[in-house]
């Protein structure tokens, strides 16, 4: 059973450029999650998103979007890009039920610096 | 607030016992996971506490007392492929984010 996969794994980008990553979750998981992950902050929750629609939300400005598909896939956006978003950006699937566990499968990452 | 505290380095000696400790605000979450991450790696999930008392899985048990806002994990017989970063991370009661403490770098060494 493949894992979650995200792409790219590492791409670099100048301030003010924006930039989209995207999550294949584990087939039949419903629940995408995204998180991003500094030397600093550690891991910290940006959205999660269930059957398309966007649950839950963490305390980040509105340059971070994102969006999932009915196949569940899922992207995330960052606009005007600036040097304190590089980092890890990791996305996450859980089970199907509608309550997830919150046991989450974790992608590799896709490592973005700015410039 | 839904802050998680944890000791951020540890070390530790092969074939020794290690209890890293986690602290939380006593609302707010709804069951706590603990999480290894090897260097340059996902995190992957290691064990999830929903109610008060101890949860044993090989050599890692963890522990939770919901009324102090406290859970530890437990890592018995070391070995140097333990030398990793370990989560801790409530579920909020939405059951929708994990919210992660900064972690704890184990270095275990022989």
């Amino acid at each position: 059973k493949a894992g979650v996969t995200q792409t790219p794994r590492y791409l670099i980008k100048t301030r003010g450029q924006q930039v989209t990553l995207s999550c294949s979750p584990i087939s039949g998981h419903r629940s995408v999650s995204w998180y991003q992950q500094t030397p600093g902050q550690g891991l910290q929750f940006l959205f999660e998103y269930f059957s398309e629609t966007q649950r839950n939300k963490g305390n980040f400005p509105g340059r971070f979007s994102g969006r999932q598909f009915s196949n569940s896939r899922s992207e995330m956006n960052v606009s005007t890009l600036e040097l304190g978003d590089s980092a890890l950006y990791l996305c996450a699937s859980s089970w199907p039920q509608d309550e997830p566990t919150g046991e989450l499968f974790f992608g590799e990452g896709s490592r973005l610096t700015v410039l | 607030g839904q802050n998680i505290d944890q000791p951020t380095e540890m070390t530790a000696t092969e074939g020794a016992i290690v209890q890293i400790n986690c602290t939380y605000q006593t609302s707010g979450f709804n069951g706590l996971f603990w999480y290894q991450q090897h260097a340059g790696e996902a995190p992957t999930f290691l064990s999830y506490n929903v109610l008060d008392g101890l949860e044993e899985k090989g050599r890692f048990s963890s522990f939770l007392s919901r009324s102090k806002g406290y859970s530890y994990l437990l890592l018995k017989e070391l070995q140097m492929k333990d030398s990793a970063s370990y989560l801790c991370a409530g579920l909020n009661q939405a059951g929708t984010a994990l919210i992660f403490g900064k972690g704890t770098t184990l270095s275990v060494s022989s």
